[in-house]
């Protein structure tokens, strides 16, 4: 089984000031990592995923994460946010064989201050 | 591409009555649907999973009898809530995938559907 755990509930930052958004996973199989968003009353939107080779990991609107299998942390990461950011962000891991399913942290509300 | 769209996206019911929420792939033909329900301020929890023309599998804790899930087809999966109560007001998910999404079958995220039960 696989557990994720975001430890931050909430992360107040001011616009244009860099931010990490903490994530680690337990799982006793190979995961794949996601990071998704969601702004309120809406779905999910994946932002980068990692799969397999380089541990750092890009994705849409200036967000990267990277894997660390030693630490089992996949954080996120932008070096200047925007108040569009503001947003609840998710963090997620599937095993690489068998299940579909996926398994979701607690999410983190990233609020940017002007 | 990969587009699910939900249906509705908002309603509220008195307590007793049915709710259906529907999910639909719009370019692709899902092989596999899961529901998610997502209280306030709280993760996402998958309910169920279902593959078109076979009965959904429940979630530990999850009431086979109150939510019902039917996915007849390829492009559309319905979640029907049964005698809702107030309890079973949440925000409900759905996500597509199909065999071969990419070789981690990558789900596609509907958006939601806010439910009120007064």
């Amino acid at each position: 089984a696989q557990s994720v755990t975001q430890l931050d509930s909430q992360v107040p930052v001011f616009e244009e000031a860099p931010v990490e958004l903490r994530c680690n996973y337990s799982s006793s199989v190979s995961v794949y990592l996601f990071w998704y968003v969601q702004y309120p009353n809406q779905g999910l939107q994946l932002l980068l995923k990692y799969l397999s080779g380089s541990t750092l990991v890009k994705g849409i609107n200036g967000f990267e994460a990277e894997f660390n299998k030693s630490q089992t942390s996949f954080h996120l990461r932008k070096p200047s946010v925007h108040i569009s950011d503001t947003a609840e962000y998710f963090c997620a891991v599937r095993a690489t064989s068998g299940t579909y399913k996926y398994i979701f942290g607690t999410g983190t509300r990233l609020k940017v201050l002007a | 591409g990969a587009v699910v769209s939900q249906h509705p996206s908002r309603v509220i019911c008195k307590s007793g009555t049915s709710v259906k929420i529907e999910c639909r792939s719009l370019d692709f033909q899902a092989t596999t649907m899961f529901w998610y329900r997502q209280f306030p301020k709280q993760s996402l929890m998958l309910m169920a999973t279902s593959n078109e023309g076979s009965k959904a599998t429940y979630e530990q804790g999850v009431e086979k009898d109150k939510f019902l899930i039917n996915h007849a087809s390829l492009t559309l999966s319905t979640l029907t809530v049964t005698s809702a109560h107030p309890e079973d007001s949440s925000f409900y998910i759905c996500s597509a995938t199909w065999t071969q999404a990419s070789h981690y079958n990558e789900q596609f995220f509907g958006p939601g559907t806010r439910l009120t039960v007064l």
